[in-house]
Parts: C-alpha cells; structure tokens; sequence
C-alpha cells in the first residue's frame, strides 16, 4: 500500500459524458501527479500540481482539467469523452516539488471505459 | 522530442532463466529510476541511479547506469513467477531541458515467466 488512494477503482459511462476522478495524496506530500496509461501509449504525464497550484502540464487534452484543494486531495474532470478515453488514471505524489528525483508513490488507479 | 527507448517489448522466459531489459536515451541523463508494475497494479519505485557506471543490487536484480550515463539495465537473474509483470525506467524530463517535476516513462518490457 503506498498511501495513496483514488476513487473510484472502475467507471464505466457513455461518450459525451463527464467525469471526475479523485486523489488522495501520501500524508505530508505536497505534489500530486496524473497519468494516463492506455496500451498503445504507455504512461503519459498529464498534469501536476504542487500545494494546490498548478505546476506542470504534459500531453492533457483541453477536454480534461484538474485541481488540488487546500486539503491537497486532487480531481481530474474528464469532459466529452470519447472511446479514445478509456484508459488506466494514475494519481502519484512525493513530498515536494522534486523534479524527478525522488520517487513518485502511486495510486491504485482508476480504470475508465467509455462505452 | 524528449524520451527514453526501452527494449525489448516483451520477453516471455522460462522460470529459471535470467531477464534484461534495456533503456537508452540519446542524451546524457542526470538520473534514471525504474518502477515495476505488477498485472492489474500499479507502478512501484524499485531503485534510483545517479552515478556514472552505478551498479546496484537488489537480492536477484542487478541495476546498471552506463558510463556515459546514456544507457541503462535491469538484470534478474533465475526468474520466478513472482517477477512476472512490466518494468519500466523513468526519467526526469530536466534532463531534456524541460522544468516539469514528472517523469518520463519508456514503454516497458512485459516479463512472463513460464514455470
């Protein structure tokens, strides 16, 4: 168990439709990562914040946005989604703004299927 | 654009026989991590290189920085069923001159052990 959680474990919906997906980061880490990992793709860094700012973003779609509250819990909104979607959604965090050179402790994930 | 190759891209093995995976980058890295991702789990940080030809140790597995720090490996030698899963070895992307704390995954080596 690497304290982090995610809810919910799997969500099934239809295309167009939105969703959010939570993060609950590791005790004391501030940073909290998200990443798609779909099969042909691998894992793609999607956005990062750090103590409920935003960060850094990589190859996240403008359908898709994403917030960390003062709690440092952090949803991803995913909006008018298309089959391409579905995928497996990471949440990681560490402690601080590391710029990769610590390790990242991940979430269980959230395995999405857009129907 | 910024990545890290990593081959093969699956390796089936009869249990007992050794595994290596492989990551090169055609720049000159500051660090390489690499996480381990059991079927239907999540990534878990196994060990961080940082020295130029760093070898470290972890009971079967052998980890290996290149001179040239350009180059990686992951060794396991007399595999079990128990290391069946997908290794992957991760990046910072400062070493592409990106600022983002994230890191950049290779598409990883799926391991089967056949027993």
């Amino acid at each position: 168990d690497s304290g982090v959680t995610q809810t919910p474990k799997h969500l099934i919906t239809a295309t167009g439709q939105r969703v959010t997906l939570r993060c609950s980061p590791r005790s004391g880490d501030l940073s909290v990562y998200w990443y798609q990992q779909s099969l042909d793709q691998g894992l793609q860094f999607l956005i990062q914040y750090y103590n409920g700012e935003e960060r850094a973003k990589g190859n996240i779609l403008e359908r898709f946005s994403a917030q960390q509250f003062p709690d440092l819990h952090s949803e991803l909104n995913l909006s008018s989604l298309e089959l391409g979607d579905s995928a497996l959604y990471f949440c990681a965090s560490t402690p601080s703004w590391d710029r990769g050179f610590n390790e990242q402790f991940f979430g269980p994930g959230t395995r999405l299927t857009v129907l | 654009g910024q990545q890290v190759m990593q081959i093969p891209q699956y390796q089936h093995v009869q249990e007992g026989e050794d595994f290596t995976t492989y990551c090169n980058s055609s720049t000159t890295l500051s660090n390489i991590q690499w996480y381990k991702q059991r079927p239907g789990g999540h990534p878990v940080f196994l060990i961080q290189l940082v020295k130029s030809g760093e070898v470290k140790k972890q009971k079967r597995l052998t980890f290996q920085f290149g001179e040239a720090k350009k180059n990686s490996s992951l060794h396991i030698t007399a595999t079990q069923t128990t290391d069946v899963g997908t290794y992957f070895c991760a990046v910072s992307p400062l070493n592409y001159g990106g600022s983002q704390g994230n890191l950049i995954f290779g598409k990883g080596t799926k391991l089967s052990v056949k027993p």
